[in-house]
Parts: C-alpha cells; sequence; structure tokens
C-alpha cells in the first residue's frame, strides 16, 4: 500500500533558524512527489514537483530534495510569514496523490 | 483570473439532510478530485474524474455522489449516509499530458449537527 509520513508533526522556530522538514515514502512506481503549503482554513497551495532521485528545486526561503526514500524541505532563515502546514504528497500509479498528515510549522518573531 | 472555486464557504446542516458542494473551474483542466481533510489527517480522496461523464470512487466514496456533466464542473453531494460528513471538503484539478501537479481550491468547511 502506498504511503506518506511526515515528520515531525509540529515545528517551532525563531525567526532566521534554518531547519528541515521530512516526507518519507514507499509507493510502487513512484511518478512524483509534491509539495504544498496550506495556511489555516484555506486551500493548499502548490510549492514544487520533484521527478526523480537527485533532483532540487528552490524557491525563495524553501528548497525541496528528492531521494529514492524521502524527501526533504529545507527552510533557510525563516520569517513569520513562512508559517503554515506544508503536505506533502506522492503521484502512485494512476493519478490519484497520497498526502501526508503535514507538518505544522510556525516561526516567531 | 483562472482558478477553481468553490462555495458556499461555510455550510450548516442538520443531519439526514443531503448537501451539494460546488466546484467550478477555468483552467480547462480535464481531471477534477474531491478531498476530505480532517485535523491531524492528510487529505482523503473521495472522488475523481478524468473525463466529462465518467467518474472513479476514491478511498472513501461512501456516503458521497458526484456529477460530471460540464468540463468546468465537479459538484459533490454529501448524503445522509455519510456517518461523519462534519469536515473540510477541498476541490482540486489537474491538466492532462503536462505536470502532473493538481490545483486546489479554497474549500467548504461543512458543518452537520
Amino acid at each position: 500500500e502506498d504511503q506518506v509520513t511526515q515528520s515531525p508533526e509540529a515545528l517551532r522556530l525563531q525567526e532566521g533558524e534554518s531547519s528541515s522538514l521530512n516526507c518519507s515514502y514507499t509507493v510502487s512506481g513512484l511518478r512524483g512527489l509534491f509539495w504544498y503549503r496550506q495556511d489555516p482554513g484555506k486551500g493548499p497551495e502548490f510549492l514544487f514537483t520533484l521527478y526523480s532521485a537527485g533532483e532540487e528545486k528552490e524557491k525563495e526561503r524553501l528548497k525541496a530534495t528528492l531521494t529514492k526514500k524521502e524527501s526533504f524541505l529545507h527552510i533557510t532563515a525563516p520569517k513569520p510569514e513562512d508559517s503554515a502546514t506544508y503536505l506533502c504528497a506522492v503521484q502512485a500509479e494512476g493519478n490519484k496523490l497520497v498526502f501526508g498528515a503535514g507538518t505544522i510549522l510556525r516561526v516567531k518573531s | 483570473d483562472g482558478g477553481i472555486t468553490q462555495s458556499p464557504k461555510y455550510l450548516f446542516r442538520k443531519e439526514g439532510q443531503n448537501v451539494t458542494l460546488s466546484c467550478e473551474q477555468n483552467l480547462n483542466h480535464d481531471a477534477m478530485y474531491w478531498y476530505r481533510q480532517d485535523p491531524g489527517q492528510g487529505l482523503r480522496l473521495i472522488y475523481y474524474s478524468q473525463i466529462v461523464n465518467d467518474f472513479q470512487k476514491g478511498d472513501i466514496a461512501e456516503g458521497y455522489s458526484v456529477s460530471r456533466e460540464k468540463k468546468e464542473s465537479f459538484p459533490l453531494t454529501v448524503t445522509s449516509a455519510q456517518k461523519n460528513p462534519t469536515a473540510f471538503y477541498l476541490c482540486a484539478s489537474r491538466g492532462t499530458g503536462g505536470p502532473h501537479e493538481q490545483y486546489f481550491g479554497p474549500g467548504t468547511r461543512l458543518t452537520v449537527t
């Protein structure tokens, strides 16, 4: 069964304190791994797609990386506005996405 | 502006009533999806449609129904058979033949008492 596990469940950082969020997955035939940002009461906002091990994508203070078993979302020098829930999902056989439960990030100034 | 709209943002119903959630997109996407989100859980797939007049059950389809009569629209009906309907419902769409990422609407929070 395809499965996505995100850790930690919650993360508190001071402004400027860099860290990483983890997304480990088991899937037969990975066709893509996706990162989303979700603010409270809103729909997820697409951030990145990664297709193969070794691939990296960057956007402002965020950098996503992919290995054969996991993905990391690195946050460099975060600001309070980076506070959100970050969701990871994998696309397996067919066109369905399997989501992890998310990591709630809080950045304090 | 291209995007996905869901209405209403908040919906309140009494137990035993059916309720329909609206989802419209003007992105010209072929595929559309309905997810349910509960606190502390990942998004769970209810139904999806890859083409007009065709749809498939997702992982938690019991107590829900959908239709896909137009490319732009994919309404979800929460029936009285759904045991725990209170949740945050998200609609998404995806183009075919290109990137696989799905784009989400703003969501509808349904409360059934």
